[in-house]
């Protein structure tokens, strides 16, 4: 059982544009939400990450939006960069020893165009 | 600290062979985590240690992973009687406390051939 769904499997955003990319989870028990940007070859690093407590969080050109009843979030990327191009992990994670580790989607393989 | 270092970055061995690797977490991270990536995928957690306590290894794939971190320090992952299957990138994650930022490693590549 997949218990965190993202979507879209890839996707290819003009330099300057609006990337979006959207997940859903199932289990209720999660409260805290990360997403991790990786290369190729490299380990996934952190990008910024959120609790059911607040609906949206800024960093920089990266937001998070968040909807408790939903059951889903997603992530941002505004102004775009051919730098940005990399894949995208979504996780969620909860409370209570964390037994679980995080919980991660299958990734959206994030392509700018300049 | 420079974060989360895997070693090595690539280990090749043939199938049947046994390979170790390691993980040194950032500085007073009192969690570590292993996860393994297969192609397209995303991280899978393993198992996770609190301290040097292994709490959690129910998510190991089979008897052949085995894991530790003596002293609560490093850790080291064990796969024995490596199958081609085993093929990944093997991830390490530390992390202050349960359910907060993790930090991963460069991860190492696993070939069996």
């Amino acid at each position: 059982q997949q218990q965190v769904k993202q979507s879209p499997q890839s996707l290819i955003v003009q330099k300057g544009g609006i990337s979006i990319i959207n997940c859903a989870y199932e289990n209720t028990a999660f409260d805290y939400f990360p997403w991790y940007q990786q290369f190729p070859g490299k380990g996934p690093a952190l990008l910024i990450a959120i609790r059911p407590d607040v609906s949206e969080k800024k960093e920089g050109r990266f937001t998070i939006s968040f909807n408790k009843s939903a059951k889903q979030f997603s992530l941002h990327i505004m102004d775009s960069q051919p730098g940005d191009s990399a894949t995208y992990f979504c996780a969620a994670s909860r409370e209570g020893g964390g037994a679980d580790g995080l919980t991660f989607g299958k990734g959206t393989h994030l392509i700018i165009q300049p | 600290d420079t974060g989360v270092s895997q070693n090595p970055r690539h280990k090749i061995t043939k199938r049947g062979q046994n390979v170790t690797f390691r993980c040194d977490p950032i500085s007073e991270h009192n969690r570590l985590y292993w996860y393994r990536q297969t192609l397209g995928q995303g991280p899978e957690f393993l198992t996770y240690f609190q301290n040097e306590a292994q709490l959690e290894k129910s998510r190991l794939l089979s008897d052949r992973f085995s894991a530790e971190r003596p002293k609560g320090s490093f850790s080291t992952l064990e796969i024995q009687r490596t199958e081609q299957g085993d093929s990944a990138m093997y991830l390490c994650a530390s992390s202050v406390q349960a359910n907060t930022e993790a930090f991963f490693g460069q991860g190492t590549r696993l070939t069996v051939v």
